[in-house]
């Protein structure tokens, strides 16, 4: 079944506290997109990815990194998580064709919570 | 700076009814989606709109894009309750697809 998958899916930690959230496509998917969605903002993209080793910043990348190291993963990564970064997270991919990116298949979401 | 803006914010219809979502958009695009998402869910795509006068349709719902007013519209025919979700559209920045600028949502509640 073609997917996008994340992990974990709800995760709780304190302020300072290194975390990282997974994210794998099996759909060979080159751009991949990492978006946060906050009530009333809908959603804000952090980072995205058009291809393995091609990575660039989006509207809200502060405390926020990210790699592309294989095709399929593209993992967020919070070096020092604080409590305005508690936010529900979705990663998303789409093909690209002739240097555009189509509809975007989004993941089931990671709810994060930092105290 | 792109700004989306989708009204209404929330809408309550009965069954049976017809209703209008709009996202305006503020600078040129020629790209805009549809997005639908289901409480506690992830967003799936409804449409994909790449050019002006771009008009789709799948059951109850019909989207189009005027390009030149920086208007989509997202038009609800005879509404059931299945169709009761959050409605996104999201509005290209870069013509490739890769930066997407999102509008906040339109929470639609269809009552039996």
């Amino acid at each position: 079944e073609a997917q996008v998958t994340q992990n974990p899916r709800y995760l709780i930690t304190v302020t300072g506290k290194k975390l990282t959230v997974t994210c794998s496509q099996n759909m060979n998917h080159e751009y991949m997109s990492w978006y946060r969605q906050d009530p009333g903002l809908g959603l804000r993209q952090i980072y995205y990815s058009m291809n393995v080793e091609v990575t660039d910043k989006g509207d809200v990348p502060e405390g926020y990194k990210v790699s592309r190291k294989e095709k399929r993963n593209f993992p967020l990564i919070l070096e020092s998580p604080s409590p305005n970064q508690t936010s529900l997270y979705f990663c998303a991919s789409s093909l690209k064709f002739g240097g555009f990116s189509y509809e975007q298949y989004f993941g089931p979401g990671t709810r994060l919570t930092v105290t | 700076e792109l700004k989306v803006e989708q009204n209404p914010l929330f809408l309550s219809m009965q069954e049976g009814k017809n209703y209008t979502i709009y996202c305006n958009y503020s600078t040129t695009s020629d790209r805009l989606y549809w997005y639908r998402q289901d409480p506690g869910k992830s967003l799936e795509s409804l449409f994909v709109l790449l050019s002006n006068g771009a008009v789709k349709q799948e059951g109850r719902l019909m989207a189009s894009l005027d390009t030149k007013a920086r208007l989509s519209t997202l038009h609800i025919t005879a509404a059931v309750h299945d169709l009761s979700a959050t409605y996104f559209c999201a509005v290209d920045r870069e013509t490739s697809g890769s930066r997407l600028t999102f509008g906040e949502g339109t929470q639609l509640t269809v009552n039996p």
